[in-house]
């Protein structure tokens, strides 16, 4: 059964600190995704990996950066979290870009 | 990048009846996908179907795809109260799926 975990369910944090959301998937899935999720705003793509150690932009990428050190896992890095970074965080993989994407559970971050 | 839109934004009915999401796009596609999302959960991929088929079953889920329309519809068939969840379409072309903002159903026992 395809599966994708992450780190936390629930996280809360101070502005300034320097936040690590983590996700593992056991797929061998060349691809994972990081989306945040808000009300009104639908699922937004923050940045993907297509393979180990590259990434890619996707539309919201300010204020967050990545690290796929393994094919396995993928985290999202907020260097300096601030109040406007409080959502959901969705991390999903997928065999090709294009076809099915497995999403974990989801991680709620609060920036206080 | 454009996301797909769906409609209705909120539908409620009650158990037995029939719900029908609708999704519009903009640019070409190679597949469409629908998921559903229980409140505070990820998502589930539903169903996909590709740019040359026209209609898909699974279940008592129902898919049609129209690309002369641009447009695509989920049809659950007898609702339950488990069927009360969000329903997102994202289309696949030649960037990574884009989602649409979703559909809330609330299925009333």
């Amino acid at each position: 059964d395809v599966k994708v975990t992450q780190s936390s369910r629930y996280l809360v944090k101070r502005t300034g600190e320097k936040v690590f959301l983590e996700c593992v998937q056991d797929m061998d899935h060349e691809n994972m995704f990081w989306y945040r999720q808000d009300p009104g705003l639908g699922l937004r793509l923050i940045y993907f990996s297509y393979d180990v150690k590259m990434k890619e932009k996707g539309d919201i990428p300010e204020g967050y950066s990545v690290s796929r050190e393994k094919k396995e896992r993928f985290s999202l890095i907020l260097e300096s979290a601030s109040t406007n970074q409080t959502s959901m965080y969705l991390c999903a993989s997928s065999r090709t870009g294009t076809e099915t994407q497995y999403f974990g559970p989801g991680t709620r971050l609060l920036v206080l | 990048s454009q996301q797909g839109e769906e409609d209705p934004q909120a539908l409620s009915i009650q158990e037995g009846e029939n719900a029908t999401m609708n999704c519009s796009y903009k640019t070409s596609i190679n597949n469409l996908q629908w998921y559903r999302q229980n409140s505070g959960r990820g998502l589930v991929h539903l169903i996909l179907i590709r740019s040359n088929e026209r209609e898909k079953h699974s279940g008592r889920l129902r898919v049609t795809l129209d690309t002369s329309k641009k447009s695509s519809s989920l049809l659950i068939t007898a609702s339950r109260a488990a069927d009360t969840a969000s329903y997102f379409c994202a289309r696949s072309g030649n960037t990574p799926l884009v989602f649409g903002k979703g559909t809330r159903l609330s299925v009333i026992a």
